[in-house]
């Protein structure tokens, strides 16, 4: 199974200020074949269910900020918020869907400072 | 749009089977894929399983000997048995539809395995 995991578990931010989360998983989700990197990111506001925010590690899906961007290759991913918003306030999990077992990190939760 | 909605019981008694459905409306179950997730308590994300539009399933290997995951296209549901529950299957059970990621997600149906 390929082991995902995540720093910092949680994280103070101010408004305004930049948030960096990171990923690294324990084998490298780059497919050589097409070059794309099988990582998604997800935002999870209390009491919702995950929102798919970045795909194939960078790609924003439709209507996410652009103030939200995704990173990084093989084995090492970051997702950084440049100017965080009080909306912003939720758990982040990084996914990999190159091979089953799917599996998630245990999560960033993002807080205010 | 479409839309995924998780429907089941809240309460299950440990040994006992727990089953879910989800019903998907404003678009066809057919060839898409479906996943069930879950979230215990104050926890992370568990992929469960996975019904792929070929009629294959995948099935995380410390749940495959007590699951069963099956589509009926005829209803635009899709559903998960898992038997002989116990107080670890404790979670949010949610259906997820994906291409790669899963990018539609139910709002969750809360399960409680108790006596």
């Amino acid at each position: 199974d390929i082991v995902m995991s995540q720093s910092p578990d949680s994280l103070a931010v101010s408004l305004g200020e930049r948030a960096t989360i990171n990923c690294k998983s324990s084998q490298s989700v780059l497919y050589s074949s097409n070059n794309r990197n099988y990582l998604a990111w997800y935002q999870q506001k209390p009491g919702q269910p995950p929102k798919l925010l970045i795909n194939w590690a960078s790609a924003r899906e439709s209507g996410v900020p652009d103030r939200f961007s995704g990173s990084g290759s093989g084995t090492d991913f970051t997702l950084t918020i440049s100017s965080l918003q009080a909306d912003d306030v939720a758990v982040y999990h990084c996914q990999q869907y190159f091979s089953t077992p799917y599996t998630f990190g245990q999560g960033t939760k993002l807080e205010i400072k | 749009q479409v839309q995924l909605q998780e429907s089941g019981p809240g309460l299950v008694k440990p040994s006992e089977t727990l089953s879910l459905t989800c019903t998907v409306s404003g678009g066809s179950i057919s060839g898409f894929h479906w996943s069930w997730i879950r979230q215990p308590p104050g926890r992370g994300l568990e992929w469960i399983g996975s019904f792929y539009s070929t009629g294959t399933t995948s099935y995380s290997s410390s749940l495959k000997s007590r699951l069963t995951i099956s589509a009926d296209p005829s209803k635009s549901q899709f559903s998960l048995r898992l038997s002989s529950v116990t107080a670890a299957d404790t979670a949010m059970y949610y259906c997820a539809s994906h291409d790669d990621a899963f990018d539609i997600w139910g709002q969750g149906t809360r399960v409680t395995v108790s006596s």
